[in-house]
Formats: structure tokens, C-alpha cells, sequence
């Protein structure tokens, strides 16, 4: 069965610190794609980013960076100099190679940045 | 282009009574996914339109829950006799054609069952 986990659950860190999101998925289909959302206080989500599981790049966009490891079956994302704006909630989530294109979403991670 | 957009923003009913939230997705997307957002966890997949056929209901979406697409534009999403364990945060998202494109979200309902 598809699974996202997301085992960090809140993280805080201060102004200008690099802060790691950790994803790790599980799923039987050899082709599948993964997504990273942000849901700022507001409470829209907004779309990051999505990789095809045979793009195993590194891809940086900013201070926004991201890495696929599918060996280890994990999709972790990196904000660098982190800013107060970036406080969130962020999401990663998986779909599997079917017609529906539903999205597995994990649990979340809370990312607190103080002043 | 607007964005996603949902209707109301908030409701707080009764349980029993019925209510309906609307969609309307990005103009050229094909796509119409709804998702169900309750406190602290990440969004759950209800159902998913391709144009106004729905094609896939969760197990999640019971009896009382209904989704509409006609004309393939708006979607309006209905439940029937409220209970208070439907009080969610009700997300619509809509997406070009393909299965792998990236799903764009409205701000999402928000529903209260006293």
C-alpha cells in the first residue's frame, strides 16, 4: 500500500538557520511521482514541487532545495537561511502511476521560524 | 487566471442538516480532485472529476456524500444529515489533463457541525 511519512512533526529554528523536511514513502509501482506543499497560517496550499520517480537530480529553486534518494525511498526538502515568511506547514506527498492522479499526503511538518 | 475557488469559506450547520460548497476550478483544467482536511493531519482524497465524470470515490466518501460536476466546470460537493465528525477543512483542487500534473488548491471550506 502507498504511505508518506513525515516522522517530524513540528521543527522550530531561528532566523537564517538551514532546516531539513524529511519524507520517506512507501509504494509498489515503479513509476510514481512526488509532490512538497507549503500551507502557510492562511491556509491555501501551495504547490512546490514534483519529481518523476525515474528523475533522480538534485533540483535547488532559491533557498528551496530538494533531495530524491530512491534508494532509500525518501524525498527531503531543504529551505537554506531560513526566513520568518517560510513559517508553515509543509506536506509531501505521492502519487502512484494510476488514471486517478490522487495525492497521498503525509502528516505534516510545523515549521516554526523565529525572529 | 484566478486560481481554485471555493465557496462559502466557512459554514457552521446543525447536525442533520444538508449542505453544499461549491468549486470552481481553474478554467482550462480538466481535472477536479476534493479532499477532506481535518486538524493536524494532511488532506485525505474524497473523489476526482475528469471533466464531469467522476471517476474514483473513496471509501471514506459514505452514502450521506454526493459530488457533481455538470458541464464539466464547477463542482458542488453535498452531504446529507451532518454529523459532527464531518466538521473538516473541505479542499478542492483542479489540475491540466494528465494523472502526473500538479494539482493546484483552492482556500478550501471550511465546515463546523454543532
Amino acid at each position: 500500500a502507498q504511505k508518506v511519512t513525515q516522522a517530524q512533526t513540528e521543527i522550530s529554528v531561528v532566523e537564517k538557520e538551514d532546516v531539513t523536511l524529511d519524507c520517506v514513502y512507501e509504494t509498489r509501482d515503479t513509476t510514481y511521482y512526488l509532490f512538497w506543499y507549503k500551507q502557510p497560517p492562511s491556509g491555501e496550499l501551495v504547490f512546490l514541487i514534483r519529481r518523476n520517480s525515474f528523475d533522480e537530480q538534485n533540483e535547488i529553486s532559491g533557498r528551496y532545495s530538494w533531495n530524491f534518494q530512491k534508494s532509500t525511498s525518501s524525498f527531503n526538502f531543504t529551505i537554506t537561511a531560513s526566513q520568518v515568511v517560510d513559517s508553515a506547514v509543509y506536506f509531501c506527498a505521492l502519487s502512484e502511476n494510476s488514471n486517478t492522479g490522487k495525492l497521498i499526503f503525509g502528516q505534516g511538518t510545523t515549521l516554526q521560524v523565529k525572529p | 487566471d484566478t486560481g481554485v475557488s471555493q465557496n462559502p469559506r466557512h459554514k457552521i450547520t446543525k447536525r442533520g442538516q444538508n449542505v453544499t460548497f461549491r468549486c470552481d476550478p481553474i478554467s482550462e483544467h480538466n481535472r477536479l480532485y476534493w479532499y477532506r482536511q481535518t486538524l493536524g493531519q494532511g488532506p485525505e482524497f474524497l473523489t476526482y472529476f475528469q471533466n464531469e465524470a467522476q471517476l474514483e470515490k473513496s471509501r471514506l466518501l459514505s452514502d450521506r456524500f454526493s459530488a457533481e460536476r455538470p458541464k464539466g466546470s464547477f463542482s458542488t460537493l453535498e452531504i446529507q444529515r451532518t454529523e459532527q465528525g464531518d466538521s473538516a477543512m473541505y479542499l478542492c483542487a483542479s489540475s491540466l489533463s494528465w494523472s502526473s500534473d500538479e494539482q493546484y488548491f483552492g482556500p478550501g471550506t471550511r465546515l463546523t457541525v454543532t
